[in-house]
């Protein structure tokens, strides 16, 4: 079955970081560019960066450069995403979102979300 | 960029037709072809429903439908059923990065 299972929920103190798990089944994340997305409490979704096919670019939302770090390990088929200097801004939940293939400008495979509470 | 703008809920009777609403500018709606929408049950995986605007992924159903005018894109779900209730959002590409609305709930009455 074609899935993306995320890492469980956390509870993280200010000023921490957090990593947090998106592992593959039935597909390669080799083959996908993924995204992190990320919704506060009763906001929208909030796009975070995408890492590309090779695992060695990244792209961030200029709000969380210097603070995110997405990677990639092909031999566990997982992405990571690692946020620093944690506030409470920061809870939220937090999903991997895997991006349609062939130039597709869409998402066709989520994750059920990791939620990661600041307090 | 602010978020694309979605109504909070909308509701309906089962049979019934509905359309959610998804405005944004002329910088990424307007620009693009490249809105899709996504139905969120709690605690499952959003599901990919419609994208480049009009178009429906294998599996899903006919009863779902997306459309764009301008600067707003619609998504339409005819023939209401229970399961339908569940939050929707859309989103949109632009220069820069996918830009997503702020979700709305779908009650079944």
């Amino acid at each position: 079955q074609v899935q993306l299972e995320q890492s469980g929920a956390e509870v993280k103190r200010p000023g921490a970081s957090m990593k947090i798990s998106c592992k593959a089944s039935g597909h390669s994340v080799a083959n996908f560019y993924m995204h992190w997305v990320r919704q506060a409490p009763g906001q929208g979704l909030e796009w975070m960066g995408i890492i590309n096919l090779s695992g060695v670019t990244a792209h961030y939302a200029q709000k969380f450069q210097g603070r995110v770090t997405m990677t990639r390990d092909t031999s566990s088929n997982t992405v990571y995403m690692e946020l620093a200097s944690l506030t409470s801004d920061d809870t939220a939940i937090y999903y991997c979102a895997r991006k349609a293939g062939t130039g597709g400008r869409h998402f066709d495979l989520w994750g059920r979300g990791t939620l990661i509470t600041v307090s | 960029q602010s978020a694309l703008t979605q109504p909070a809920s909308v509701s309906g009777s089962p049979g019934q037709s509905i359309t959610i609403s998804c405005n944004g500018t002329n910088s990424d709606i307007g620009a693009y072809d490249y809105v899709s929408w996504y139905q969120h049950h709690p605690d499952r995986a959003p599901t990919l429903l419609i994208y480049d605007v009009t178009h429906r992924p294998s599996g899903v159903s006919l009863r779902f439908s997306g459309s764009k005018s301008g600067n707003v894109a619609s998504l339409t779900i005819s023939g209401l059923q229970a399961d339908d209730e569940a939050d929707y959002f859309c989103c949109s590409y632009t220069s820069f990065s996918p830009l997503f609305g702020g979700g709305t709930k779908l009650t079944v009455l």
